[in-house]
Protein backbone atom coordinates (compact mmCIF):
# COMPACT_ATOMS: atom_id res chain seq x y z
CA UNK A 1 0.00 0.00 0.00
CA UNK A 2 1.28 3.20 -0.93
CA UNK A 3 2.23 5.92 1.99
CA UNK A 4 3.10 9.77 1.13
CA UNK A 5 4.62 11.55 4.18
CA UNK A 6 5.02 15.10 4.43
CA UNK A 7 7.42 16.35 7.61
CA UNK A 8 6.89 18.91 9.04
CA UNK A 9 3.17 19.35 9.21
CA UNK A 10 3.98 23.23 9.88
CA UNK A 11 6.46 25.46 9.26
CA UNK A 12 6.99 29.30 10.04
CA UNK A 13 9.91 31.29 7.76
CA UNK A 14 10.56 34.86 7.97
CA UNK A 15 10.01 36.58 4.16
CA UNK A 16 12.58 36.64 1.77
CA UNK A 17 13.91 32.91 2.42
CA UNK A 18 14.71 30.24 0.57
CA UNK A 19 12.56 26.96 1.51
CA UNK A 20 12.63 23.35 0.57
CA UNK A 21 9.24 21.28 1.43
CA UNK A 22 10.23 17.38 1.96
CA UNK A 23 7.78 14.70 0.54
CA UNK A 24 8.35 10.92 0.53
CA UNK A 25 6.49 7.71 -0.28
CA UNK A 26 6.68 4.12 -0.11
CA UNK A 27 6.43 2.83 -3.37
CA UNK A 28 8.50 3.91 -6.48
CA UNK A 29 6.38 2.38 -8.74
CA UNK A 30 4.90 5.42 -9.67
CA UNK A 31 3.66 7.07 -12.70
CA UNK A 32 3.73 10.75 -12.10
CA UNK A 33 4.06 13.37 -8.75
CA UNK A 34 2.23 16.35 -8.14
CA UNK A 35 2.52 19.11 -6.01
CA UNK A 36 -0.65 21.16 -4.97
CA UNK A 37 -1.00 24.33 -2.93
CA UNK A 38 -4.37 24.56 -1.07
CA UNK A 39 -5.91 28.17 1.05
CA UNK A 40 -7.57 27.53 4.20
CA UNK A 41 -11.19 26.11 3.32
CA UNK A 42 -10.74 26.32 -0.84
CA UNK A 43 -9.66 23.32 -3.50
CA UNK A 44 -6.29 22.10 -4.33
CA UNK A 45 -4.55 24.46 -7.36
CA UNK A 46 -1.80 22.32 -8.60
CA UNK A 47 1.50 23.80 -9.06
CA UNK A 48 3.71 21.56 -10.13
CA UNK A 49 3.82 17.99 -11.83
CA UNK A 50 6.73 15.88 -12.49
CA UNK A 51 6.22 12.67 -15.03
CA UNK A 52 7.92 9.39 -13.59
CA UNK A 53 10.84 10.11 -16.61
CA UNK A 54 11.59 13.29 -15.32
CA UNK A 55 14.17 14.81 -12.49
CA UNK A 56 12.53 17.68 -12.01
CA UNK A 57 10.33 20.61 -12.78
CA UNK A 58 10.37 24.36 -12.84
CA UNK A 59 7.75 27.24 -12.83
CA UNK A 60 8.79 30.77 -11.66
CA UNK A 61 10.08 30.62 -8.02
CA UNK A 62 9.29 26.93 -7.56
CA UNK A 63 11.38 23.89 -8.41
CA UNK A 64 9.79 20.46 -7.95
CA UNK A 65 12.89 17.36 -7.97
CA UNK A 66 11.67 13.75 -7.81
CA UNK A 67 13.86 10.77 -7.35
CA UNK A 68 11.86 7.75 -7.38
CA UNK A 69 14.46 5.39 -6.28
CA UNK A 70 14.76 7.15 -3.20
CA UNK A 71 11.01 7.41 -2.70
CA UNK A 72 11.44 11.15 -2.29
CA UNK A 73 10.47 14.52 -3.71
CA UNK A 74 11.14 18.12 -2.79
CA UNK A 75 9.70 21.05 -3.64
CA UNK A 76 12.01 24.35 -3.17
CA UNK A 77 10.16 27.95 -3.47
CA UNK A 78 12.39 30.75 -3.74
CA UNK A 79 12.61 33.96 -2.18
CA UNK A 80 9.46 33.62 0.21
CA UNK A 81 6.49 35.77 0.43
CA UNK A 82 3.48 36.40 2.79
CA UNK A 83 1.14 35.52 0.07
CA UNK A 84 3.07 31.83 -0.29
CA UNK A 85 1.64 31.30 3.16
CA UNK A 86 -0.88 27.94 2.22
CA UNK A 87 -0.79 24.43 2.84
CA UNK A 88 1.36 22.09 0.43
CA UNK A 89 0.53 18.62 -0.73
CA UNK A 90 2.40 15.89 -2.30
CA UNK A 91 0.48 13.25 -4.26
CA UNK A 92 1.68 10.03 -6.48
CA UNK A 93 -0.37 8.83 -9.23
CA UNK A 94 -0.88 5.10 -8.99
CA UNK A 95 -2.51 3.26 -11.97
CA UNK A 96 -5.48 4.38 -13.70
CA UNK A 97 -4.64 8.21 -12.61
CA UNK A 98 -5.60 7.55 -8.89
CA UNK A 99 -3.66 9.89 -6.45
CA UNK A 100 -2.22 9.12 -3.20
CA UNK A 101 -1.93 12.16 -1.43
CA UNK A 102 0.32 13.00 1.99
CA UNK A 103 -1.03 15.17 4.46
CA UNK A 104 0.38 18.00 3.71
CA UNK A 105 2.79 20.88 5.10
CA UNK A 106 1.06 23.96 6.45
CA UNK A 107 3.57 27.40 5.91
CA UNK A 108 3.61 30.57 7.36
CA UNK A 109 5.52 33.10 5.67
CA UNK A 110 5.84 36.23 8.42
CA UNK A 111 6.41 40.11 7.05
CA UNK B 1 -12.09 25.85 -22.30
CA UNK B 2 -13.78 25.73 -19.00
CA UNK B 3 -13.04 24.08 -16.05
CA UNK B 4 -13.93 21.76 -13.33
CA UNK B 5 -16.87 22.89 -11.51
CA UNK B 6 -19.19 21.52 -8.45
CA UNK B 7 -22.53 22.04 -6.53
CA UNK B 8 -23.47 23.12 -4.18
CA UNK B 9 -20.71 24.49 -2.72
CA UNK B 10 -21.25 23.93 1.03
CA UNK B 11 -24.55 22.01 2.64
CA UNK B 12 -25.48 21.26 6.01
CA UNK B 13 -27.31 17.80 6.52
CA UNK B 14 -28.44 15.90 9.54
CA UNK B 15 -27.64 12.55 10.78
CA UNK B 16 -28.71 9.81 9.18
CA UNK B 17 -30.08 11.83 5.91
CA UNK B 18 -28.61 11.27 2.24
CA UNK B 19 -27.08 13.79 -0.16
CA UNK B 20 -26.24 13.99 -3.29
CA UNK B 21 -22.99 16.10 -4.63
CA UNK B 22 -22.42 17.17 -8.37
CA UNK B 23 -19.69 17.87 -10.90
CA UNK B 24 -19.35 19.24 -14.02
CA UNK B 25 -15.76 17.76 -15.62
CA UNK B 26 -13.73 19.96 -18.01
CA UNK B 27 -14.50 19.53 -21.54
CA UNK B 28 -13.06 16.52 -23.34
CA UNK B 29 -12.67 14.80 -20.46
CA UNK B 30 -13.79 11.16 -19.52
CA UNK B 31 -12.93 10.41 -16.31
CA UNK B 32 -13.84 12.01 -12.79
CA UNK B 33 -12.83 10.88 -9.49
CA UNK B 34 -14.03 11.90 -6.07
CA UNK B 35 -11.87 12.32 -3.42
CA UNK B 36 -12.65 13.42 0.65
CA UNK B 37 -10.66 15.72 2.59
CA UNK B 38 -11.67 15.60 6.57
CA UNK B 39 -9.93 18.82 7.95
CA UNK B 40 -6.08 19.05 8.22
CA UNK B 41 -5.98 15.74 6.46
CA UNK B 42 -5.11 15.16 2.45
CA UNK B 43 -7.50 13.98 0.16
CA UNK B 44 -8.75 10.58 0.09
CA UNK B 45 -9.79 8.20 -2.58
CA UNK B 46 -13.46 7.24 -3.35
CA UNK B 47 -13.66 6.34 -6.27
CA UNK B 48 -13.39 6.83 -10.32
CA UNK B 49 -15.98 6.67 -12.90
CA UNK B 50 -14.10 5.97 -16.47
CA UNK B 51 -17.15 6.18 -19.60
CA UNK B 52 -19.74 6.01 -16.93
CA UNK B 53 -18.25 2.93 -15.57
CA UNK B 54 -16.79 2.54 -11.88
CA UNK B 55 -13.00 1.97 -12.32
CA UNK B 56 -11.49 1.42 -8.90
CA UNK B 57 -12.65 2.37 -4.98
CA UNK B 58 -11.09 3.65 -2.01
CA UNK B 59 -11.60 2.31 1.56
CA UNK B 60 -14.95 3.64 1.44
CA UNK B 61 -18.00 1.59 2.34
CA UNK B 62 -20.99 1.02 0.15
CA UNK B 63 -23.14 3.88 0.93
CA UNK B 64 -21.03 6.04 -0.96
CA UNK B 65 -22.23 5.64 -4.61
CA UNK B 66 -21.32 7.50 -7.60
CA UNK B 67 -22.85 7.92 -11.37
CA UNK B 68 -21.38 9.27 -14.08
CA UNK B 69 -23.22 10.72 -17.44
CA UNK B 70 -22.90 10.73 -21.04
CA UNK B 71 -22.03 14.03 -20.66
CA UNK B 72 -19.08 13.22 -18.29
CA UNK B 73 -20.55 15.18 -15.76
CA UNK B 74 -21.07 13.14 -12.27
CA UNK B 75 -22.90 12.85 -8.86
CA UNK B 76 -21.43 11.18 -5.51
CA UNK B 77 -24.35 10.40 -3.21
CA UNK B 78 -23.82 9.41 0.19
CA UNK B 79 -26.59 7.64 2.09
CA UNK B 80 -27.07 7.26 5.57
CA UNK B 81 -24.80 9.93 6.75
CA UNK B 82 -22.56 9.79 9.83
CA UNK B 83 -20.62 12.64 11.72
CA UNK B 84 -17.58 11.54 10.34
CA UNK B 85 -18.75 12.20 6.94
CA UNK B 86 -18.43 15.86 7.66
CA UNK B 87 -15.90 17.20 4.94
CA UNK B 88 -14.48 19.00 1.83
CA UNK B 89 -15.74 16.79 -1.36
CA UNK B 90 -13.42 17.28 -4.13
CA UNK B 91 -14.00 16.48 -7.03
CA UNK B 92 -11.02 15.86 -10.85
CA UNK B 93 -11.20 14.89 -14.28
CA UNK B 94 -8.70 13.67 -16.56
CA UNK B 95 -8.30 12.48 -19.67
CA UNK B 96 -7.11 9.11 -19.46
CA UNK B 97 -5.07 7.24 -22.23
CA UNK B 98 -3.12 4.05 -22.46
CA UNK B 99 -0.46 4.21 -19.44
CA UNK B 100 -1.63 5.91 -16.63
CA UNK B 101 -1.06 9.05 -14.81
CA UNK B 102 -2.74 12.10 -16.58
CA UNK B 103 -3.02 15.01 -14.89
CA UNK B 104 -5.99 15.36 -12.56
CA UNK B 105 -7.80 19.02 -12.62
CA UNK B 106 -9.22 19.49 -9.36
CA UNK B 107 -13.00 21.65 -8.87
CA UNK B 108 -13.28 23.93 -5.47
CA UNK B 109 -15.14 21.58 -4.06
CA UNK B 110 -18.20 21.06 -1.69
CA UNK B 111 -18.27 21.83 1.81
CA UNK B 112 -20.19 19.13 4.27
CA UNK B 113 -21.26 19.51 7.45
CA UNK B 114 -23.53 16.63 9.11
CA UNK B 115 -25.05 17.62 12.09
Amino acid sequence: KQEVTQIPAALSVPEGENLVLNCSFTDSAIYNLQWFRQDPGKGLTSLLLIQSSQREQTSGRLNASLDKSSGRSTLYIAASQPGDSATYLCAVYRANSKLTFGKGITLSVRP
Amino acid sequence: ETGVTQSPTHLIKTRGQQVTLRCSSQSGHNTVSWYQQALGQGPQFIFQYYREEENGRGNFPPRFSGLQFPNYSSELNVNALELDDSALYLCASSLVRAGGGETQYFGPGTRLLVL
